[in-house]
């Protein structure tokens, strides 16, 4: 089985500019969760989607934003990008959706230097 | 933020000895998880443990968690080259779902 793929892999971009990256969850599973991992950090949670509703937003400013696709996949937007926003963006997806955590299943994630 | 800690922040140790690593955290849990990363790729997950357990064991891997203390260790036995990674624990809130909060990790090294 195909597990959780990202795309693009790597992307450059400039300030001010806006990037979409998108996730493909595992067959199967309904919930996506995006996370950003600056280097030499821990990811920090941005957002989680279950059934194509919200379900869950980290601490990150309005700029950033996400939706999901009937076929469970799902698409990560940064607008206005800042330096600040260089980092590996990861994608996870698990079967339940709310109030079980479960284990996640992540992708190679996309990582996106800002110049 | 970070809700977690890993001490130590890098081991390195040769391969057949055993690795230890920590983990604090700060609020009430529902579960910790731990996870292994690769230079630059996704995380794997390793273990899950509820907060009403105390011991975990997967494989070559052993999960303790103390609630009273707000910490947790993973321990690797016989380690072998291919478990040089960077480890992370993670903890969900007690309103559960996938808002994982992540430590700072630790980066294990394995020399032949």
């Amino acid at each position: 089985d195909a597990g959780v793929t990202q795309s693009p892999t790597h992307l450059i971009k400039t300030r001010g500019q806006h990037v979409t990256l998108r996730c493909s969850p595992i067959s199967g599973h309904k919930s996506v969760s995006w996370y950003q991992q600056v280097l030499g950090q821990g990811p920090q949670f941005i957002f989680q989607y279950y059934e194509k509703e919200e379900r869950g937003r980290g601490n990150f400013p309005d700029r950033f934003s996400a939706r999901q696709f009937p076929n469970y996949s799902s698409e990560l937007n940064v607008n206005a990008l800042l330096l600040g926003d260089s980092a590996l963006y990861l994608c996870a997806s698990s079967l339940p959706g709310t109030g079980v955590s479960s284990p996640l299943h992540f992708g190679n994630g996309t990582r996106l230097t800002v110049t | 933020s970070q809700q977690g800690e890993e001490d130590p922040q890098a081991l390195s140790i040769q391969e057949g000895e055993n690795a230890t690593m920590n983990c604090s955290y700060k609020t009430s849990i529902n579960n910790l998880q731990w996870y292994r990363q690769n230079s630059g790729r996704g995380l794997v997950h390793l273990i899950l443990i509820r907060s009403n357990e105390r011991e975990k064991h997967s494989g070559r891997l052993r999960v303790t968690l103390d609630t009273s203390k707000k910490s947790s260790s993973l321990l690797i036995t016989a380690s072998r080259a291919a478990d040089t990674a960077s480890y992370f624990c993670a903890t969900d809130g007690k309103g559960g779902g996938n808002k994982l909060t992540f430590g700072t990790g630790t980066q294990l090294k394995v020399e032949l």
